[in-house]
């Protein structure tokens, strides 16, 4: 089972800064990576997939980098909406696997 | 519009079973399988399993072999997840998705409460 590390497990930032996450798995999973964002009540949000494409409709200030073991979310310029719980997820092979989240709070 | 809508909250009694329904529309149902997540409280995402919609295959988190199973029913676009020997550590939101690989839908969560 491939093992995905987020760090850091709370990250407490202000609106308008930069955010860059971090998500490194035990061994490769390609680019085989999604990152998803999920708030108190609702349904997780699909963000990014193959560790660097947006979903339909995700804003532009969401970024994501990285293959292989070594992958990051960057929120460029973090809104007041963008406070939640953020985790990575590979389906490079059976069984997937998330991590285990990084919280954004505010500052 | 694509949705896929789940059963209610279920509150059961250790030992007991559950049974989880996901009802899926706005899109075909077999071109994409559905993937099932749990959330227990104050904790992260696990992954359950997943089953094909085309052909029923199925793949499960070793930590449920035997204990879960995932089915579908094609003339209703439903997928069902049962578990069974629940005990309190299976307290939980539990949420199907659509996909094989990254989800891009997901349901409304269900509410399942393993308490004596």
């Amino acid at each position: 089972e491939k093992v995905l590390t987020q760090s850091p497990a709370t990250l407490s930032v202000s609106p308008g800064e930069r955010v860059t996450l971090s998500c490194r798995a035990s061994q490769s999973v390609s680019s085989s990576l999604a990152w998803y964002q999920l708030k108190r009540g609702q349904a997780p949000r699909l963000l990014i997939y193959d560790a660097s494409t947006r979903a339909t409709g995700i804003p532009a200030r969401f970024s994501g980098s990285g293959s292989g073991t070594e992958f990051t979310l960057t929120i460029s310029s973090l809104q007041s909406e963008d406070f939640a719980v953020y985790y990575c997820h590979q389906y490079n092979n059976w069984p997937r696997t998330f991590g285990q989240g990084t919280k954004v709070q505010i500052k | 519009q694509v949705q896929l809508v789940q059963s209610g909250a279920e509150v059961k009694k250790p030992g007991a079973s559950v049974r989880v329904s996901c009802e899926a529309s706005g899109y075909a149902f077999t071109t994409y399988g559905i993937t099932w997540v749990r959330q227990a409280p104050g904790q992260g995402l696990e992954w359950l399993g997943w089953i094909s919609t085309y052909d029923g295959d199925t793949n499960y988190a070793q930590k449920f072999q035997g204990r879960v199973t995932m089915t579908t029913d094609t003339s209703t676009s439903t997928a069902y997840m049962e578990l069974r020997s629940l005990t309190s550590d299976d307290t939980a939101v539990y949420c199907c998705a659509r996909g094989t690989d990254a989800l891009d839908i997901w349901g409304q969560g269900t509410m399942v409460t393993v308490s004596s």
